[in-house]
């Protein structure tokens, strides 16, 4: 399979634990998209790399979120502390780096459950 | 107010029928414009972008935009049980960065 990869696919925590999820794109994607999707809603940006550079972070991501791309490859979202709000689906998308405006994949997701 | 607005629904139509999806957006210098359709359970997957005035066709989708209006649609012809999805506006603005704003989507039923 040559899409968009990520693990877990769930996660159920209890509050105040950390977590971390990872995203491993498609492999000639520079461009790297987290988002979060609670239901009924449409995906909520979150973060953005290019390559490994984080080049923009929504302002509504608590410093409790952090992601990471070190090589400019895989890509990890970790969530300090967590609390019942951050149980949503979260979402990678990867995307080439063309002249166009970018078409974005999305992979599978994964589920957090905070109980 | 939202920057990116869609009809929740649920749209009902019937197979074979024209659905039509709307998506509103706040007045912004617009660039981009795509819409996504995401099956329960699923992660969004792209139909069509359109970044200039006028229709775009691809197959059975046809997608509007009107900056003027501040509105791009979604026309799904010879609908099909199949297309029962929710429908993801989202757009990027030239001023936004990198960032996508999505709408919260519309639930479509084509009835059989």
């Amino acid at each position: 399979d040559t899409g968009v990869s990520q693990d877990p696919r769930h996660k159920i925590t209890k509050r105040g634990q950390n977590v971390t999820f990872r995203c491993d794109p498609i492999s000639e994607h520079n461009r790297l998209y987290w988002y979060r999707q609670t239901l009924g809603q449409g995906p909520e940006f979150l973060t953005y790399f290019q390559n490994e550079a984080q080049l923009e972070k929504s302002r509504l991501l608590s410093d409790r979120f952090s992601a990471e791309r070190p090589k400019g490859s895989f890509s990890t979202l970790e969530i300090q502390r967590t609390e019942q709000g951050d149980s949503a689906m979260y979402l990678c998308a990867s995307s080439p780096r063309t002249d166009a405006p970018d078409t974005q994949y999305f992979g599978p997701g994964t589920r957090l459950t905070v109980l | 107010q939202k920057e990116v607005e869609q009809n929740s629904g649920p749209l009902s139509v019937p197979e074979g029928a024209i659905a039509s999806l709307n998506c509103t957006y706040s007045d912004r210098v617009s660039q981009s414009f795509f819409w996504y359709r995401q099956y329960s359970g699923k992660s969004p997957e792209l139909i069509m972008s359109i970044y200039s005035n006028g229709d775009k066709e691809d197959g059975r989708f046809t997608a509007q935009l009107n900056k003027a209006s501040q509105y791009v649609s979604l026309l799904i012809r010879d609908s099909q049980p199949s297309d029962s999805a929710t429908y993801l506006c989202a757009v990027r603005w030239a001023t936004g960065g990198f960032k996508t704003i999505f709408g919260a989507g519309t639930r479509l039923f084509v009835k059989a």
